[in-house]
C-alpha cells in the first residue's frame, strides 16, 4: 500500500530564515507531486505540483520554491521566510494512467509558525 | 477561473440525522469531483471521488451526486454520528489540479 510522510510535523522559525520541508512517497512509482498551503480562516492554496523529476509547475509567485530530485521526493523551501508563510502545509500525490482515477491523497501536514 | 463555493459554512446536527453538504462550481468542464475529510490540525482524507461520466459514488454511509452541467455537486451522510464531526471539503480537477472549497464544518450532537 501506498504511504505518505511529511517532516516536520511542526516548525517555529524566525522571520528571514530559511525553509527546508519534506514530502516523501512509499508504495508507488512516478506519482504526480503537490504542494498545497491552508491559513488560518482560507481554503487550500496550490503552491507547486511535479509531474516528474525535476519537473515544477507553480502556481502562485511567492518567496517559497520547489525541487523533486527523486522520484517519491518533493522538497519545499525558501531562502527567507515572511511573517505570510505561516500555515499548514500539506503534500500530496496521485497518480495518473489510461482509466485512472487521478484520486489525490494528501500527508499530514507540517504546521508552520514565523515569528 | 474555477470557482468553489460550499455552503453551508458550518453545521450543528444531532446524533442520527441525516444531512447533506453542498458543492458548487463554476465551470462544468471537469475531469473529477473528489470529497474530502478533515479533522483539526490533520491532513485530508479522500472520501469518494466522482469521474465527470458518473452521476454518483456510495462508501458506506456516504453518497456523493455529481450534476455537472449545473455545477452542483452534494454529500449525503445518512444517520450522523459524533465521529463524523469534521470538516468537509469538496475539490474539482478541470484543466489545472484540484480547486477546492474552503468547506464545510460539521458538528454532531451526541
Amino acid at each position: 500500500s501506498q504511504t505518505i510522510h511529511q517532516w516536520p510535523a511542526t516548525l517555529v522559525q524566525p522571520v528571514g530564515s530559511p525553509l527546508s520541508l519534506e514530502c516523501t512517497v512509499e508504495g508507488t512509482s512516478n506519482p504526480n507531486l503537490y504542494w498545497y498551503r491552508q491559513a488560518a480562516g482560507r481554503g487550500l492554496q496550490l503552491l507547486f505540483y511535479s509531474v516528474g523529476i525535476g519537473q515544477i509547475s507553480s502556481e502562485v509567485p511567492q518567496n517559497l520554491s520547489a525541487s523533486r530530485p527523486q522520484d517519491r521526493q518533493f522538497i519545499l523551501s525558501s531562502k527567507k521566510l515572511l511573517l505570510s508563510d505561516s500555515g499548514f502545509y500539506l503534500c500530496a500525490w496521485s497518480v495518473t494512467l489510461a482509466g485512472s482515477s487521478d484520486e489525490q491523497f494528501f500527508g499530514p501536514g507540517t504546521r508552520l509558525t514565523v515569528l | 477561473k474555477q470557482e468553489v463555493t460550499q455552503i453551508p459554512a458550518a453545521l450543528s446536527v444531532p446524533e442520527g440525522e441525516n444531512l447533506v453538504l453542498n458543492c458548487s462550481f463554476t465551470d462544468s468542464a471537469i475531469y473529477n469531483l473528489q470529497w474530502f475529510r478533515q479533522d483539526p490540525g490533520k491532513g485530508l482524507t479522500s472520501l469518494l471521488l466522482i469521474q465527470s461520466s458518473q452521476r454518483e459514488q456510495t462508501s458506506g454511509r456516504l453518497n456523493a451526486s455529481l450534476d455537472k452541467s449545473s455545477g452542483r455537486s452534494t454529500l449525503y451522510i445518512a444517520a450522523s454520528q459524533p465521529g463524523d464531526s469534521a470538516t468537509y471539503l469538496c475539490a474539482v480537477r478541470g484543466n489545472t489540479p484540484l480547486v477546492f472549497g474552503k468547506g464545510t464544518r460539521l458538528s454532531v450532537i451526541a
